[in-house]
C-alpha cells in the first residue's frame, strides 16, 4: 500500500510553454501533498504544501503564479510550470501524507518528474 | 529560517565497516524523520523519532534523537552494498518538514 504515482516521468519542452505534472495517491486518501524540487546530488527543496480543497501554501521565494498547484481531490494534485524557462529544468517530486495505514505521519514519495526546458 | 544540516556530505566505506550520519537543526524540532534515497530513486521513509533522547533500532540501523531535540544521528553497523544511497533527515518545525542536506553513502565491496 501507500503508493504515489507521478506523470509524466520525463518531459522535454520548449522555453515559454507550460507543463503540467500530476501526482496521484493510488491506494489512500492524501489529505496533504507536498511538492519538492531536487537539483542533482542535492537535497529536496520544499516548494509548496497543498491541502485538498484549499489554496496551496508556497515557500518563500517560490512564485505562485509560475508554479500553479491544484489539489482538487484527495487523490490528485497537479503542478503546472507556466512559461517554463531553462532555469526551471529540474527534478520535481511530490509526496503525500494521509490515512495510509502507517504508524507515523510519513511522506510517501512519487517517483519524480524530470523536466528539461530547451 | 529553519535550516537542517547533515554531515558528512559524502562517505565511502568498505563493506563491513560502520557508518554514521549526523543531522543538526538550527531550531528545536517537534520530531524528526529519516529517509533513504537510492540512486535514481525517490526518498523512502525509514523512521520517525519524537521524544527527547529517543533511540530506535531497525536491524543494523540505529537512530537517535538528541536531548535538546535539535540533532539526530543514524548509525549503520557492518554496512552492506545494499546500504548505498543518500540518507536524509527531515526535521519538523511548526507545520512543515525541512529536509537536511543529505549524506551520500558509497559502500565498496
Amino acid at each position: 500500500g501507500a503508493v504515489v504515482s507521478q506523470h509524466p516521468s520525463r518531459v522535454i519542452c520548449k522555453s515559454g510553454t507550460s507543463v503540467k505534472i500530476e501526482c496521484r495517491s493510488l491506494d489512500f486518501q492524501a489529505t496533504t501533498m507536498f511538492w519538492y524540487r531536487q537539483f542533482p546530488k542535492q537535497s529536496l527543496m520544499l516548494m509548496a504544501t497543498s491541502n485538498e480543497g484549499s489554496k496551496a501554501t508556497y515557500e518563500q521565494g517560490v512564485e505562485k503564479d509560475k508554479f500553479l498547484i491544484n489539489h482538487a481531490s484527495l487523490t490528485l494534485s497537479t503542478l503546472t510550470v507556466t512559461s517554463a524557462h531553462p532555469e526551471d529544468s529540474s527534478f520535481y517530486i511530490c509526496s503525500a501524507t494521509g490515512v495510509a495505514g502507517g504508524s507515523y505521519n510519513e511522506q510517501f514519495f512519487g517517483p519524480g518528474t524530470r523536466l528539461t526546458v530547451l | 529560517g529553519q535550516q537542517v544540516m547533515q554531515i558528512p556530505q559524502y562517505q565511502h566505506v568498505q563493506e563491513g565497516e560502520d557508518f554514521t550520519t549526523y543531522c543538526n537543526s538550527s531550531t528545536t524540532l517537534s520530531n524528526i524523520q529519516w529517509y533513504k534515497q537510492r540512486p535514481g530513486g525517490h526518498p523512502v521513509f525509514l523512521i520517525q523519532l519524537v521524544k527527547s533522547g529517543e533511540v530506535k533500532k531497525q536491524k543494523r540501523l540505529t537512530f537517535q534523537f538528541g536531548e535538546a531535540k535539535k540533532n539526530s544521528s543514524l548509525h549503520i553497523t557492518a554496512t552492506q552494498t545494499t546500504d548505498v544511497g543518500t540518507y536524509f533527515c527531515a526535521g519538523r518545525g511548526t507545520y512543515k518538514y525541512i529536509f537536511g542536506t543529505g549524506t551520500r553513502l558509497k559502500v565498496l565491496a
